[in-house]
């Protein structure tokens, strides 16, 4: 596609109840990536997908949280059991190839995440 | 781990002046700076980037400038405009397997017509 998609672009749940995010990265782009940002804040790192693999998942806040992707291509991630805390935008980004091989990381419009 | 400050928070300048954003990071193995743009509501995008090996980078109004040594990097807009009103990101990444960026907390630059 011409951009990463995210879906959905709002969401609103309840205390408890589990969500799932979807991404649709950039077509041929391997490298994938979750962000979070909450209100007035800067973007927070979740996890890092090169292929199918996850080498870096360091930035998950806890075990309610997952994410996975299939086929290189679309990745969901899965927030188990919400918090009102967990209320922020979650963006998508993805890359050519790593970004350190000289490649540019490009953002999603993001998923409005609401808890209440 | 790395930690990136970002300063000021708020910037506001007159049309046609200069603005300048300071970021300074942790870690020295940091290789790659890029910088963002976010518009109220909209996606993160790049205006700029600078990699290690070159100590500045100019993109029509807009350069980046590294100091490895004191380890801090700053975005320079000269001839502000409106349209350049937004909240500015800095990141550093370092690579070695870990491709995340880590941000700093944005800048609010708003040009005053």
């Amino acid at each position: 596609g011409a951009g990463v998609s995210q879906s959905p672009s709002n969401k609103v749940t309840e205390k408890g109840k589990d969500v799932e995010l979807r991404c649709d990265p950039i077509s041929g782009h391997t490298a994938l990536y979750w962000y979070r940002q909450s209100l007035g804040q800067g973007l927070e790192f979740l996890i890092y997908f090169q292929g199918n693999s996850a080498p870096d998942k360091s930035g998950l806040p806890s075990d309610r949280f997952s994410a996975e992707r299939t086929g290189g291509s679309v990745s969901t991630l899965t927030i188990q059991r919400t918090q009102q805390e967990d209320s922020a935008v979650y963006l998508c980004a993805s890359s050519y190839n790593r970004v350190h091989s000289g490649n540019t990381i490009y953002f999603g419009e993001g998923s409005w995440l609401t808890v209440v | 781990g790395e930690n990136v400050e970002q300063h000021p928070s708020t910037l506001s300048v007159q049309e046609g002046d200069s603005a300048v954003i300071k970021c300074t990071y942790s870690d020295s193995a940091s290789n790659y700076f890029p910088w963002y743009k976010q518009e109220l509501g909209k996606r993160p995008q790049l205006i700029i980037d600078i990699r290690s090996n070159v100590g500045e980078k100019k993109d029509q109004r807009i350069a980046v400038t590294l100091n490895k040594t004191a380890k801090h990097f700053s975005l320079h807009i000269t001839e502000t405009q409106p349209e350049d009103s937004a909240v500015y990101f800095c990141a550093a990444s370092k690579g070695g397997g870990s491709e995340k960026l880590v941000f700093g907390k944005g800048t609010k630059l708003t040009v005053n017509p």
